[in-house]
């Protein structure tokens, strides 16, 4: 089975400031799909970006960026312009499009923003 | 939108009960999953179905079970519910190949 690890289980970052959640993955599959989740208090897990490990290109959703380094297998996610909504829990993920199709989830990193 | 619907946010239930927590979805998904939450050990794959009737265990399937009779309602069921099993449980569905996870909003389960 793949794994996923989120070595750091806290962070901070300042308003306004820019902060990187990492993520490493293993696998010996060459096509597959990475993701950020993310879930605030509320508990309701909300997707934040999505990369297929085809395209080389980083994937961008407004403030949020990845860095994907697939020979490295690290999928780091990068948050600008920091804002007080963006305190939560964020998973990594990868998805196999190979045998059983299942999501695996790293640990979670908690982001706690500072004003 | 996508609409992932559990049936409970919060629940407490005796040791020993026999405890069914419901997930249904809007958007004709073919895959639905059941995952536990704990602090500390990330999501944990119970059991995942691709089709109606058909079921595949995951990571963590000991002293549950589950039930995909209809396309959009996938119910996981605790036999006998143990003080271990107390945990957030959240429930999630997709297209079939790629797609992204939609989740439910998570029924957190109190096992006394």
């Amino acid at each position: 089975a793949q794994t996923v690890t989120q070595s750091q289980p806290e962070m901070s970052v300042q308003e306004a400031e820019t902060v990187t959640l990492s993520c490493t993955y293993d696998t010996s599959e060459s096509d597959y799909y990475l993701f950020w989740y993310k879930q605030p208090p509320s508990r309701q897990m909300i997707l934040v970006i999505r990369q297929e490990a085809y395209k080389q290109q980083n994937a961008t959703e407004n403030r949020f960026s990845v860095n994907f380094q697939k020979a490295a297998k690290s999928f780091s996610l990068k948050i600008s312009d920091s804002q007080l909504g963006d305190a939560a829990m964020y998973f990594c993920a990868y998805r196999s499009l190979n045998t059983g199709n299942q999501f695996y989830f790293g640990t979670g990193t908690s982001l706690t923003v500072i004003p | 939108d996508v609409k992932v619907t559990q049936s409970s946010r919060y629940l407490v239930k005796r040791t020993g009960e026999k405890v069914f927590l419901e997930c249904v979805q809007d958007m004709d998904h073919e895959n639905m999953f059941w995952y536990r939450q704990d602090p500390g050990l990330g999501l944990r794959l119970i059991y995942f179905s691709y089709d109606v009737k058909m079921k595949e265990k995951g990571d963590i399937p000991e002293g549950y079970s589950v039930s995909r009779e209809k396309k959009e309602r996938f119910s996981l069921i605790l036999e006998s519910a143990s003080t271990n099993q107390t945990s957030m449980y959240l429930c999630a569905s997709s297209l079939l190949w790629g797609a992204v996870a939609f989740f439910g909003q998570g029924t957190r389960l109190t096992v006394v």
